[in-house]
């Protein structure tokens, strides 16, 4: 079984240039998570889909990020503009979303954001 | 709200030593409880978790950890540290209903030959 496939995993841009990052879960898996690690730290959600359907995205910082996922699959999180603060390891997860469990997640190799 | 405490950023052992990495939760409810091992340039990989079953909990590599409920404490152990140890362990809670982790700092192992 394939795991959760990001991409690209290593991304060194300017600030103030636009950046995303996509994120493919398990297959079968409706809910998806976007994480951010800052260095030394344990990842943070940012935000969290069920199927297409936005349900937490209070740690999302609206005012430059955004994301999506289109048909409840594979989603894309966007940086614009980025800035030094945002370097980090974006990190996405997925897992069943079984009303009740402990609904273990599932994690990618994570995207190397790196903002001069 | 849920939180948890690694105590210990970083912790050095020989190899074959006995691994103590340690992890102390708060939870106002019955909380489940992981811990994830993420090796450099990678994503974090699930070592055990507890979800209210047994409080002696075995995971993969030979780790275990036990569930203290009136030390709040979840600490990871391993009886001999192998070199391929050496990587970050991160200490989770979340809770019944909810879909949140909290993930403590971190524990970066170091195993010494």
């Amino acid at each position: 079984e394939a795991g959760v496939v990001q991409s690209p995993r290593y991304k060194i841009i300017e600030k103030k240039q636009p950046v995303a990052f996509w994120c493919n879960p398990i297959s079968g898996h409706n809910t998806l998570y976007w994480y951010r690690q800052n260095l030394g730290q344990g990842p943070e959600l940012l935000i969290r889909y069920e199927n297409e359907e936005a349900v937490d995205d209070s740690q999302l910082p609206k005012d430059r990020f955004s994301a999506e996922r289109l048909k409840g699959v594979d989603s894309t999180l966007k940086i614009q503009p980025a800035e030094l603060g945002d370097s980090a390891v974006y990190l996405c997860a997925s897992s069943l979303g079984i009303a009740g469990s402990y609904n273990e997640q599932f994690f990618g190799p994570g995207t190397r954001l790196t903002v001069l | 709200a849920q939180s948890v405490t690694q105590l210990g950023s970083h912790v050095s052992v020989s190899e074959g030593a006995l691994v103590l990495l340690r992890c102390n939760y708060s939870s106002s409810v019955p909380p489940y409880l992981f811990w994830y091992v993420q090796y450099p340039n990678q994503g974090l990989q699930l070592l055990l978790k507890y979800t209210s079953a047994a409080t002696l909990v075995k995971g993969i590599n030979g780790f275990e950890a036990e569930f203290k409920k009136s030390e709040t404490s979840f600490h990871l152990t391993k009886p001999s540290a192998h070199m391929s140890d050496a990587a970050e362990y991160f200490c989770a809670v979340s809770t019944s209903g909810t879909y949140k982790y909290i993930f403590g700092t971190g524990t970066r192992l170091k195993v010494l030959a």
